[in-house]
């Protein structure tokens, strides 16, 4: 059965700083997916990474994806209040389109 | 503009009583599902449908059956509404192509009194 898990569950930063999530699934997939949600309101997609290596950049977010770690990562650089959501990782498993979530990562900038 | 649109958006209801959610999407899409987002367990599958007259069960599909009657509607019902069913649900749909995100719902705020 396939596990997704992220860490950590809730991040506290200053704005300016550096920081990492950290999405780790446990069986094997090369399709792993980013959201946004800001409270109240439904999910964003933020990234698609479809294969080992892949690496995606939107603004101050990047998205990497090592599929023989089993590991992604959203780095956020330069934090800014903005970026104050929760942000899921999911990964496809199984079959096409299903998606499994990790638990989400509630990220708060704070001035 | 293509949408996916979910109702209601809140929704009282007593324990022991059928509640169904409604979620229609215009974009032809084959594939439909249904999450239950609660905190600390982020967002589980419920069930999902890869076309008409096809519905499969997920992770927490206790409780809960889908119909798929037509590409545009995926009608969750909750047969026997549980305290334990007070949760947010979302509904989601997808081309059909594997590695492309999916659309989701605004969202359904469900309490089971």
């Amino acid at each position: 059965e396939l596990k997704v898990e992220q860490n950590p569950l809730f991040l506290s930063m200053q704005e300016g700083k550096n920081y990492t999530i950290y999405c780790n699934y446990s069986t094997t997939s090369d399709r792993l997916y980013w959201y946004r949600q800001d409270p109240g309101k439904s999910l964003e997609s933020l990234f698609v990474l479809l294969s080992n290596g892949a690496v995606k950049q939107e603004g101050r977010l990047m998205a990497s994806l090592d599929t023989k770690a089993r590991l992604s990562t959203l780095h956020i650089t330069a934090a800014v209040h903005d970026l104050s959501a929760t942000y899921f990782c999911a990964v496809e498993g199984g079959a096409t389109n299903k998606l499994i979530f990790g638990t989400g990562t509630l990220l708060a900038v704070q001035p | 503009d293509a949408e996916i649109t979910q109702s209601p958006r809140h929704k009282i209801t007593e324990t022991g009583r059928q509640v169904t959610l409604a979620c229609h999407q215009t974009w032809n899409h084959n594939n439909m599902f249904w999450y239950r987002q609660d905190l600390g367990h982020g967002l589980r599958l419920i069930h999902y449908s890869y076309g008409v007259h096809d519905t499969n069960k997920g992770e927490v599909s206790d409780g809960y059956s889908v119909s798929r009657s037509n590409t545009e509607d995926l009608p969750l019902t909750l047969e026997s509404a549980a305290s334990s069913q007070t949760s947010v649900y979302f509904c989601a749909s997808g081309r059909g192509q594997g590695g492309e995100k999916l659309f989701f719902g605004s969202g359904t705020q469900l309490s089971v009194l």
